[in-house]
């Protein structure tokens, strides 16, 4: 059974730094890797989405790393701002390419 | 083109009463999923459904809970006689594919509270 933890549970940074956030799962058999941003209230907004043939997948400010092998992946905010506060989660997809299993998330916070 | 519609927002039931969660997918998505996130855990995958199918329900409580997709309207998550632990919020996801590779969308999710 695919298990997937995010570390730190929780990070307060002043606006500007550079941040990773990290993601591990004990299946390394997985059809892609995602990483998803929640906001309070709210749905989840896809961010960036690695095929299980990548090895990272870049948007803007953010980058995000696979390592299959290791069982990790690694998101990467540059610069980072007061608007950026919310809980990241990545989810992990299974071969059989349907079905998410997610980390319990990282609550970013970002003061200015 | 609108996005995955749920409703209601948030729902109080009391104990023993029935809840309707629906959700409407995106436009040209004929692939459903709902996902239920309990409070301080992730989100756990339910039912994976298809327009009239129920393809995967492996992740669903065996009682009280049922999910549909009909031909026409949305797709239903009806949970019977809640109970407390029930309190959650319920997300549903739309895909064009049954295929992750193409992208989930989610909704915004019904935040059930059972009194």
């Amino acid at each position: 059974k695919q298990e997937v933890t995010q570390i730190p549970a929780a990070l307060s940074v002043p606006e500007g730094e550079n941040l990773v956030l990290n993601c591990s799962f004990t299946d390394s058999a997985i059809y892609n890797l995602q990483w998803f941003r929640q906001d309070p209230g709210k749905g989840l907004t896809s961010l960036l989405l690695i095929q299980s043939s990548q090895r990272e997948q870049t948007s803007g400010r953010l980058n995000a790393s696979l390592d299959k092998s290791s069982g990790r992946s690694t998101l990467y905010i540059a610069a980072s701002q007061p608007g950026d506060s919310a809980t990241y989660l990545c989810a992990a997809s299974p071969n059989s390419g349907y079905a998410l299993n997610f980390g319990k998330g990282t609550s970013l916070l970002v003061t200015p | 083109n609108a996005g995955v519609m749920q409703n209601p927002r948030h729902l109080v039931r009391r104990r023993g009463q029935e809840a309707r969660l629906r959700c409407s997918p995106m436009k040209g998505h004929s692939h459903v999923y709902w996902y239920r996130q309990l409070p301080e855990e992730g989100l756990k995958f339910m039912v994976y459904l298809q327009k009239e199918n129920i393809i995967d329900e492996s992740g669903m409580p065996k009682e009280r809970f049922s999910a549909e997709f009909p031909k026409e309207g949305p797709s239903i998550l009806r949970i019977q006689q809640v109970v407390r632990g029930d309190s959650a919020a319920y997300f549903c996801a739309s895909s064009p594919r049954r295929d992750t590779n193409y992208g989930y969308t989610f909704g915004s999710g019904t935040r059930l509270t059972v009194v």
